[in-house]
């Protein structure tokens, strides 16, 4: 069973930094482009970064381009967001989600997300 | 910069309606163009992928359609379980805004 189990989360001030973790199991992670989504109270998703397979490529919203930094460890089957400078505007729940690939092509298996709150 | 823009941002309608949500590209994005279903404290869920392929073990009353700039997603006959947010996305990274759908 493919499973994604976020964690890192918490409450940081504002310029805090906080490393977010996504724990894989169930299929060879190795083998998928993962992504971060996140998304604010009560408000609705917003792409946040993605990594290639072997973590030689790397995207950002523009949002976050600068701050934050996403990488995995294959050997570990762990995909990170490493989060600097954050922004009261960075509060949300942050979702890792695995790329699909083959016939289906989206955000196919997603965590349960964990919670950043930024706030002094 | 592409934008989606979704609409409506909310709906309601009886069980048993048809439900149609636009999403508009501001630019040509072919068909790269996803569909999400995301319940409350949920993650989001997966239901149309390239614009009109429905996922494995999706019910058949969701459908997806267009290509280029304007989308459509269907659901032909609105049941309580679809109550939910949804969501599009253009490929791998921009989402659009959501269209809250809820039973009248």
């Amino acid at each position: 069973e493919v499973q994604l189990v976020e964690s890192g989360g918490g409450l940081v001030q504002p310029g805090g930094s906080l490393r977010l973790s996504c724990a894989a199991s169930g299929f060879t992670f190795s083998s998928y482009w993962m992504h971060w989504v996140r998304q604010a109270p009560g408000k609705g998703l917003v792409w946040v970064s993605r990594i290639n397979s072997d973590g030689s490529s790397t995207s950002y919203a523009d949002s976050v381009k600068g701050r934050f930094t996403i990488s995995r460890d294959n050997a570990k089957n762990t995909l990170y967001l490493q989060m600097n400078s954050l922004r009261a505007e960075d509060t949300a729940v942050y979702y890792c989600a695995r790329w699909e690939v083959g016939a289906t092509t989206g955000l196919g298996y997603w965590g349960q997300g964990t919670l950043v709150t930024v706030s002094s | 910069d592409i934008q989606m823009t979704q609409s409506p941002s909310s709906l309601s309608a009886s069980v048993g309606d048809r439900v149609t949500i636009t999403c508009q590209a501001s630019q040509d994005i072919s068909n790269y163009l996803n569909w999400y279903q995301q319940k409350p404290g949920k993650a989001p869920k997966l239901l149309i992928y390239d614009a009109s392929n429905l996922e494995t073990g999706v019910p058949s009353r969701f459908s997806g359609s267009g290509s280029g700039t304007d989308f459509t997603f269907t659901i032909s006959s609105l049941q309580p379980e679809d109550i939910a947010t949804y969501y599009c996305q253009q490929y791998d990274n921009l989402f659009g805004g959501g269209t809250k759908v809820e039973i009248k």
